[in-house]
């Protein structure tokens, strides 16, 4: 059974950078699939960050590309987020996401100093 | 960027009762494949989304058959025949044929 699990920190200060990693279970991220992360501000609907297929080809949402950067750790089966120069507005929960079936719990991140 | 728009964006539906959402695409989403890369989710409260329907009426497994899916192009919609009290939360259209991206969602609650 596939199972996905974000971690990293729950709280961020302004400018800095939002590094999430999501842990993949019951599926190898090189056998195929796209890997995704998707934001969900605080009642707010939802947001596809960007993505990352198992060839390694990523593709980032254009409100965000400049400050968005996904990638791969085949050794660990997991993939990673990194969100710079972060304000209030990127608070939000995380997911993470395997094609479009399968979600992770959530990350809430808070961006404050 | 392909816009997505939901309407309703909010629904009181009694239960047993049907209920519909549109969803409505600012550029056609079929691709030169054949197929329409369109999507209906369900985000129950305090859940993450879950797939309901792809490719515009194709049922995910365990998907009750009161969930529908139609449309074609740009006008899509989503039926449930008979609602019942675990079909409560925000339904979200998706598109995938350019990157993706979500309509704005529509609530839907028990009368």
């Amino acid at each position: 059974q596939v199972q996905l699990q974000e971690s990293g920190p729950g709280l961020v200060k302004p400018s800095e950078t939002l590094s999430l990693t999501c842990a993949v279970s019951g599926y190898s991220i090189t056998s195929g699939y796209l890997w995704a992360w998707v934001r969900q501000p605080p009642e707010k609907g939802l947001e596809w960050i960007g993505s990352i297929y198992h060839d390694g080809n990523t593709y980032y949402n254009a409100s965000l590309k400049s400050r968005v950067s996904i990638s791969v750790d085949t050794s660990r089966n997991q993939f990673s987020l990194k969100l710079s120069s972060v304000t209030a507005a990127d608070t939000a929960v995380y997911y993470c996401v395997r094609g479009g079936l399968y979600w992770g719990q959530g990350a809430l991140v808070t961006v404050s100093s | 960027d392909i816009v997505l728009t939901q309407t309703p964006l909010s629904l009181s539906v009694t239960p047993g009762q049907p209920a519909s959402i549109s969803c409505k695409s600012s550029q056609s989403l079929l691709h030169s494949d054949g197929k329409t890369y369109f999507y209906w989710y369900l985000q129950k409260p305090g859940q993450s989304p879950q797939l309901l329907i792809y490719e515009v009426s194709r049922r995910v497994s365990g998907v009750p058959d009161r969930f529908s899916g139609s449309g074609s192009g740009t006008d899509f919609t989503l039926k449930i025949s008979r609602v019942e009290a675990e079909d409560v939360g925000v339904y979200y259209c998706m598109q995938g044929l350019y990157f993706r991206s979500f309509g704005q969602g529509t609530k839907v609650d028990i009368k």
